[in-house]
């Protein structure tokens, strides 16, 4: 099965600032590389799926790129509200595998 | 609007069974394919099982093989998870999910419900 990694697990940043997150699978997945976003103690969101495209409704500060075993979720402007887990899963096939999450702070 | 509603979760002890259902409303549920995904506590999310809009393709993840079984009714617009011989790492919420797949593709999980918690333990 197709393992997800993602890096950092955990990252501190301050409003305004830049992230970057990355997922990486241990084959190739083509595009088929969703990202979501898991408020505490909420259900998650759709951001993002098809590694770029943007799910209806999200703000345009969140975007993805990546091809293959390589993607990245970045958030250009850090918001209070972008406080949340986010995860990568591939949909290339079964196993539908998700990363194990990458928990976003404030500083 | 589009909701999923799951229900069924509970305690129960190891090696027990339980069902849970997901009822849809909102959208064509014959349309589309519905996934079980659980969340263990503070833990990261685990799919687990996907059937399609027919019911005629499921697949399930190795730690469930052979003891989950999913289902559907497009009648009742319903989604069903049976799990047998329970364990103590099967304490989780569960979430129903839906994506879509086309001809031409396949699309992610866009609709969850808001879950149900099964606790596994004596």
């Amino acid at each position: 099965d197709i393992q997800m990694t993602q890096s950092p697990s955990s990252l501190s940043a301050s409003v305004g600032d830049r992230v970057t997150i990355t997922c990486r699978a241990s084959q190739g997945i083509s595009n088929y590389l969703a990202w979501y976003q898991q408020k505490p103690g909420k259900v998650p969101k759709l951001l993002i799926y098809a590694a770029s495209t943007l799910q209806s409704g999200v703000p345009s500060r969140f975007s993805g790129s990546g091809s293959g075993t390589d993607f990245t979720l970045t958030i250009s402007s850090l918001q209070p509200e972008d406080v949340a887990t986010y995860y990568c899963q591939k949909y290339s096939g079964a196993p539908w595998t998700f990363g194990q999450g990458t928990k976003v702070e404030s500083k | 609007q589009v909701q999923l509603v799951e229900s069924g979760g509970g305690l129960v002890k190891p090696g027990g069974s339980l069902r849970l259902s997901c009822a849809a409303s909102g959208f064509t549920f014959s349309d589309y394919y519905m996934s079980w995904i659980r969340q263990a506590p503070g833990k990261g999310l685990e799919w687990i099982s996907y059937i399609s809009s027919s019911g005629s393709t499921i697949y399930y993840a190795d730690s469930v093989k052979g003891r989950f079984t999913i289902s559907r009714d497009n009648a009742k617009n319903s989604l069903y998870l049976q799990m047998n011989s329970l364990r103590a790492e099967d304490t989780a919420v569960y979430y129903c999910a839906s994506f879509r797949v086309t001809q031409y593709s396949r699309y992610p999980h866009d609709y969850w419900g808001q879950g149900t918690l099964v606790t596994v333990s004596s």
